[in-house]
């Protein structure tokens, strides 16, 4: 769905750097989302955002940290990267009006070594 | 919070015959049931969904039916085909509280 999009699509960095992953998406949803995916595993959720001034932590919190510049932009940061963070990145967005469906974007591979 | 769970983790059936994937929640106030499949490599997308007033929602080879007073929902896919072959993701809702996902299952459907 090119209507959220995130970048990088792929990523590897060191143990101990700052690095950051950006969504983006046009689709005018107020609500936005970060998921970790492992291998094998299901969706965990990392942060959530139900407008620009509404951050929420999610079930895996820890190591990570977000920030809503717009209505329309969401990033995910990791202050210093760890190699257990390494995982598929999802940024999701929806809108509470259409009953809160979760638009992907493409997803983020990150390697920490 | 709300529970969300989901069985099996895993299911092989073999082409044409019909999957069945099973989730169950534990907040009576949730109303949205939405359905996500994954293929390999791929973003999760919306495939169904189910509002708590209806019971049942069929879409050509996939339905979902839902029970409020069990508190379960179940995935309908009939006529199997391999590009069916894919994580299949449930999960729960309501109002202004964040989805709840399940825990996936990985369905192969064997040629």
């Amino acid at each position: 769905d090119a209507d959220v999009t995130q970048t990088p699509r792929n990523r590897i960095t060191k143990t101990g750097k700052r690095i950051m992953l950006e969504c983006s998406q046009t689709k005018g949803h107020d609500r936005m989302y970060w998921y970790r995916q492992d291998p094998g595993l299901g969706l965990r959720l990392i942060y959530y955002s139900f407008d620009v001034k509404d951050i929420n932590k999610g079930e895996i919190s820890d190591g990570y940290s977000v920030s809503r510049q717009a209505q329309a932009k969401f990033s995910l940061s990791l202050e210093s990267a760890i190699p257990n963070q390494t995982a598929l990145y999802f940024c999701a967005t929806s809108n509470a009006g259409t009953g809160d469906s979760q638009y992907f974007g493409p997803g983020t591979r990150l390697l920490v070594l | 919070g709300e529970n969300v769970e989901q069985h099996p983790s895993t299911l092989s059936v073999q082409e044409g015959d019909s999957a069945v994937i099973k989730c169950t929640y534990s907040d009576s106030a949730s109303n949205y049931f939405p359905w996500y499949k994954q293929e390999l490599g791929k973003r999760p997308q919306l495939i169904i969904d189910i509002r708590s007033n209806v019971g049942e929602k069929k879409d050509q080879r996939i339905a979902v039916t839902l029970n409020k007073t069990a508190k379960h929902f179940s995935l309908h896919i009939t006529e199997t085909q391999p590009e069916d072959s894919a994580v299949y993701f449930c999960a729960a809702s309501k109002g202004n509280q964040k989805v709840t996902f399940g825990t996936g299952t990985k369905l192969q459907v064997i040629p």
